[in-house]
């Protein structure tokens, strides 16, 4: 399979635990994004790689979400001291080098915080 | 803040009936807009992307219009099937991705 991969799929934490999410993107693909999507609602942006470096994090996002992709391949988003409104799906997704903005997505990591 | 409204929030239509909704987005700045469809335990998938004004794309029963001076594209199914059950979701580009909530579209056989 060589679409975007996502682990755990699922992930039920306690309050106040720290979790780790991992995502693989389409091994060509340079650019990484991060969404969170509750229920009724669209993705919402969390964060943008292009290869290895941060362009862009959304305002939303507090101090206790960090995402990293120190080699431009893999990415892993992490929370600190989880809180029940962080229950969420987050999806990553990625983009091929050019122009075109189109995004494929991987199956997505369901949190839930306990 | 831009925004990117869809509706209806969910619809319910019998097999086999030809359905359509709407993406609204802000009319300037416009770089293109996608449309996605997203069915339970699966991930999004891309339909269209769409970026001139009075752009129709099409794939197979299901067809996309696009208006960009008054910030709107419709999205089209004809002869619903079961399968085309999911939440077809719309995002507009300037250079990120801004997401609707989604239409939950419920085939009833």
């Amino acid at each position: 399979d060589t679409g975007v991969s996502q682990d755990p799929r699922h992930k039920i934490t306690k309050r106040g635990q720290n979790v780790t999410f991992r995502c693989d993107p389409i091994s060509e693909h340079n650019r990484l994004y991060w969404y969170r999507q509750t229920l009724g609602q669209g993705p919402e942006f969390l964060t943008y790689f292009q290869n290895e470096a941060q362009l862009e994090k959304s305002r939303l996002l507090s101090d206790r979400f960090s995402a990293e992709r120190p080699k431009g391949s893999f990415s892993t988003l992490e929370i600190q001291r989880t809180e029940q409104g962080d229950s969420a799906m987050y999806l990553c997704a990625s983009s091929p080098p050019g122009t075109s903005d189109e995004q494929y997505f991987g199956p997505g990591t369901r949190l839930t915080v306990t | 803040i831009l925004n990117v409204e869809q509706s209806p929030q969910s619809l319910h239509v019998q097999e086999g009936d030809s359905t359509n909704f709407t993406c609204s987005f802000p009319s300037s700045n416009f770089y293109a807009l996608h449309w996605y469809r997203w069915e339970t335990a699966k991930s999004p998938e891309a339909l269209f992307v769409m970026t001139l004004n009075g752009d129709e794309k099409k794939k197979g029963r299901i067809s996309a219009t696009l208006n960009t001076k008054e910030g709107y594209s419709y999205l089209y199914i004809k002869g619903s099937q079961p399968e085309d059950s999911a939440t077809y979701l719309c995002a507009f580009s300037n250079y990120q991705l801004i997401w609707g909530a989604g239409t939950k579209l419920i085939i009833k056989p």
